[in-house]
């Protein structure tokens, strides 16, 4: 399974934007690039995926580098209930299941 | 309720002790997943269900840990003479699909185990 590197931890301010960095340099042509995020004490909940394209929802937009080897989660507004841990996985296309790393935790100021 | 719900949330067990963890997915999905967390870690991978059958059991750590759904809906998670390495958060999860690379993995708030 192609690995993702992300660093250990970020340090935000209540309405400033986040900008969480993902390494994947051995990313192959059908692995999709998912992030999830676990908030203190909850299950990992579904952030946001993409492909090629970048991304926006309503949580966060992910913007991809033109070769694919890394990618940004961007979140517009932090907010204290943005401070999570965040996690980049790779999946391929027929994965069933979720390879999970140690993830960045962010940490966001008042 | 509309999410995955997932039974205790918290249990605390002596070292030799049988348990039980229990999971119930959301309605209609299709796969469900039991992963395992330690303290200061990601998930990882236990097993994986599509329906009633038990497609992936690679990531048990042992022929103490055992895993059922046999009506394809409810899910329980066995753990026969716990061990002190056993204490985690048990994390239950359910797809639509058995796609997680196109699809989304909805998660519980898992069930944290103690033992003593």
């Amino acid at each position: 399974d192609a690995k993702t590197t992300q660093p250990n931890s970020m340090e935000s301010n209540e309405e400033e934007p986040v900008h969480l960095p993902c390494n994947h340099s051995t990313i192959s042509g059908t692995d999709y690039i998912h992030w999830y995020r676990q908030l203190p004490s909850q299950g990992p909940e579904y952030v946001i995926h993409g492909l090629t394209s970048n991304v926006n929802n309503r949580m966060a937009s992910l913007a991809i580098a033109e070769d694919r080897k890394s990618s940004t989660l961007i979140l517009h507004r932090a907010t204290l209930r943005d401070a999570a841990v965040y996690y980049c996985i790779l999946t391929r296309s027929n994965d069933y299941k979720l390879s999970f790393g140690a993830g960045t935790t962010v940490t966001v100021r008042a | 309720g509309a999410g995955v719900s997932q039974s205790p949330r918290y249990k605390v067990a002596k070292r030799g002790q049988d348990v039980a963890l229990r999971c119930d997915p959301i309605s209609g999905h299709v796969s469900l997943f039991w992963y395992q967390q330690a303290l200061g870690q990601g998930p990882e991978f236990l097993t994986y269900f599509q329906n009633e059958a038990q497609l992936d059991k690679s990531g048990l750590p042992s022929d103490r840990f055992f895993a059922e759904r046999p009506e394809g809906s409810v899910s329980t998670l066995k753990i026969q003479r716990t061990q002190q390495e056993d204490s985690a958060v048990y994390l239950c999860a359910s797809s639509l699909s058995g796609k997680a690379g196109v699809g989304e993995l909805f998660f519980g708030e898992g069930s944290r185990l103690t033992v003593l």
